[in-house]
């Protein structure tokens, strides 16, 4: 069974920096991509880019390039999401998802509140 | 960048009802282009891909149609469960663009 599990809720300050995680089990992680999504409060779907976990090529969407990072440890199927400095604008709830071309299998959701 | 438009952005109809909703895209994206649904406070699910292959499990009244540029998620006989947002989403390249959603209510 394909399973995507990601890491729990987080509470942080503007300016901190946080990576969050999505660990994928019950098929080949090296071979998918893993896309990333975004959903700000009472928003829509962003889509906000991919990694190839076996050579971590990386593909951002124009609005979060530079913002964010993706990265994969092979060796624990597990995908990151990180900011270095956090805005109050990036509390969302954060979605992984299997990406062989469209979001096929999802993660439950990372929950991210900033707020001073 | 290729932009999703969807219409309507909301919707309410009777249970029975057939139910259309609308996603152009900006550019032609062949058939590479998927809904899904997603039902208040939970995760997204794929719903249709290539345009109009229905996922394992999706109820034979859902069903996706188009080319080109314009598309459509039809649902033949609304029922209860099928309150809902709905998106579609384009993946002939990246940036992979969702359409911005068309929340679905129970008149």
């Amino acid at each position: 069974e394909v399973q995507l599990v990601q890491s729990g809720a987080e509470v942080k300050k503007p300016g901190e920096s946080l990576k969050i995680s999505c660990k994928g089990s019950g098929y080949s992680f090296t071979t998918y991509w893993l896309g990333w999504v975004r959903q700000m409060p009472g928003q829509g779907l962003e889509w906000m880019g991919m990694i190839y976990p076996d050579d971590s090529d990386t593909r951002y969407s124009p609005s979060f390039q530079g913002q964010v990072t993706f990265s994969a440890d092979k060796s624990t199927s597990t995908a990151y999401l990180q900011w270095n400095s956090l805005k109050a604008s990036d509390t969302a709830i954060y979605y992984c998802a299997r990406q062989p071309n469209v979001l096929d299998y999802w993660g439950q959701g990372t929950l991210v509140t900033v707020s001073s | 960048d290729i932009q999703m438009t969807q219409s309507p952005s909301s919707l309410s109809a009777s249970v029975g009802d057939r139910v259309t909703i609308t996603c152009r895209a900006s550019q032609a994206i062949d058939n590479y282009l998927a809904w899904y649904q997603q039902k208040p406070g939970k995760v997204p699910k794929l719903l249709v891909n290539a345009v109009s292959a229905l996922q394992s499990g999706v109820p034979s009244r859902f069903s996706g149609s188009g080319s080109g540029t314009d598309f459509t998620l039809t649902i033949s006989s609304l029922q209860p469960e099928d309150v809902a947002t709905y998106y579609c989403q384009k993946y002939n390249s990246a940036p992979y663009t969702f359409g911005q959603g068309t929340k679905l209510e129970i008149k």
